[in-house]
């Protein structure tokens, strides 16, 4: 059973708009994480979520993102104003036992 | 900063062999994690075997194992009897035992296993 469940799977969107890609992690967990993969590219980290705020972001994760756990179970990347080079497969991980558990992904394609 | 390399970017091997696949990394800190993911074309993160740094003994899950040279900072995967359902993208990844416990990856080696 995966720890993570990532929602959609795909994300087709208009550049400019808003999206918001969720995790749902199975147990409780305490540290989240958002990475990010460009196609063909190596997995970057976009941010670490601790306790309800952000602990660790990377230069990747500008204004335009933002996360939160909203009701303490999801926990939800925003990209405000999307651009051509916001597609990507992004990965919500979580901490457990000295790894990180990986969600499946979500395609977010930038029209 | 930590920076780890995969200086690999595709390799084959036929079923039933053994192929190794390449990882070094830097970093001055002296407690840290090393890990193997593969990545189908599903893309997924699957693990595959991780490497505590205080630990001499290198780690092993079924038919694969690690060469782990801490002095060197080199980390390399061995995958004995390969199997058509190893074809997938392989990252080499890195974690500090300390802080927020991010991950740095490599560039990824795409493994072909040939049948």
């Amino acid at each position: 059973e995966p720890e993570v469940t990532q929602t959609p799977s795909h994300q087709v969107t208009q550049m400019g708009q808003e999206v918001i890609l969720r995790c749902v992690p199975i147990s409780n967990h305490l540290y989240f994480y958002w990475y990010r993969q460009i196609l063909g590219q190596k997995v970057e980290f976009l941010v670490s979520f601790y306790n309800n705020e952000i602990s660790e972001k990377s230069e990747i994760f500008d204004d335009q993102f933002s996360v939160e756990r909203p009701d303490g179970s999801n926990f939800t990347l925003k990209i405000r104003s999307t651009k051509l080079e916001d597609s990507a497969m992004y990965f919500c991980a979580v901490f457990g036992t000295d790894i990180q558990y990986f969600g499946a992904g979500t395609r977010l394609s930038v029209l | 900063a930590q920076t780890v390399t995969q200086s690999q970017p595709e390799m084959s091997v036929q079923e039933a062999e053994t192929v190794t696949l390449s990882c070094t990394y830097d970093t001055s800190e002296n407690n840290y994690y090393l890990f193997w993911y593969k990545q189908p074309p599903s893309r997924q993160m699957i693990l595959v075997i991780r490497q505590e740094a205080y630990k001499q003994q290198n780690a092993t899950e079924n038919r694969f194992s690690v060469n782990f040279q801490k002095a060197a900072k080199s980390f390399s995967l061995k995958i004995s009897d390969s199997q058509l359902g190893d074809t997938a993208m392989y990252f080499c990844a890195f974690t500090i035992t300390s802080g927020t416990y991010k991950y740095i990856f490599g560039t990824g080696t795409r493994l072909k296993v040939l049948a």
